[in-house]
């Protein structure tokens, strides 16, 4: 099967704009998951979707946004960007049986924002 | 409550040598932990998973054992090579049947040869 992956890879954006990430999920996973990772704060949990459901929700302001597609796709987006934005964002996919809590790590986008 | 915490932050091993890193957790009520390993560039690869109802679990050079008791957890990585030069975190998954990940700030490991 095909990994999770995300597009793009690399974004540069200015303050004040909004950005939208896109992740694909391994093929038959329904649930899936957003952090961002900055080297100050680490791996922080943004949001999950499940079934199209946003099921849970980390601490970001409103500016995070996401959702899901009825093919599990997901997109994050974020609005009026702030410097403090520029990080690692990663998504990652889980299956709907068996071993529910294992996930799988796309690449990742890097945004930066100037 | 919600905080994992990960040591040393970095680590030096000479190869053949055993890395060894540390977690602790609060909240009692984590169910699921699990090891990730990054290598720069790319993102999270799972490495191992282990459930508080089981003391040790091992997968060829990599061990996890747990300490419910002391709520701690860590990972021991055997014969390490070069290779295994990356960054590891652990982490812990809050009950209720979500996948929210709580990780561990991260520990950055060198294997000299």
């Amino acid at each position: 099967k095909a990994g999770v992956t995300q597009t793009p890879r690399y974004l540069i954006k200015t303050r004040g704009q909004q950005v939208t990430l896109s992740c694909s999920p391994i093929s038959g996973h329904r649930s899936v998951s957003w952090y961002q990772q900055t080297p100050g704060q680490g791996l922080q949990f943004l949001f999950e979707y499940f079934s199209e459901t946003q099921r849970n929700k980390g601490n970001f302001p409103g500016r995070f946004s996401g959702r899901q597609f009825s093919n599990s796709r997901s997109e994050m987006n974020v609005s009026t960007l702030e410097l403090g934005d520029s990080a690692l964002y990663l998504c990652a996919s889980s299956p709907s049986s068996g071993n529910t809590d294992t996930q799988y790590f796309g690449p990742g986008t890097r945004l930066t924002v100037l | 409550q919600q905080q994992v915490k990960q040591s040393p932050q970095s680590l030096i091993v000479q190869k053949g040598g055993i890395s060894i890193i540390n977690c602790a957790y609060e909240n009692t009520a984590f169910d699921y932990f699990p090891w990730y390993q990054q290598f720069p560039g790319k993102g999270p690869a799972l490495l191992i998973a282990i459930r508080p109802d089981v003391s040790e679990k091992k997968e060829g050079r990599f061990t996890i054992s747990f300490n419910k008791s002391a709520k701690q957890f860590s990972l021991h990585i055997m014969d390490s090579q070069p290779g295994d030069s990356a960054t590891y975190f652990c982490a812990a998954k809050p009950p209720g049947g979500y996948n929210k990940l709580i990780f561990g700030a991260g520990t950055r490991l060198a294997v000299h040869p």
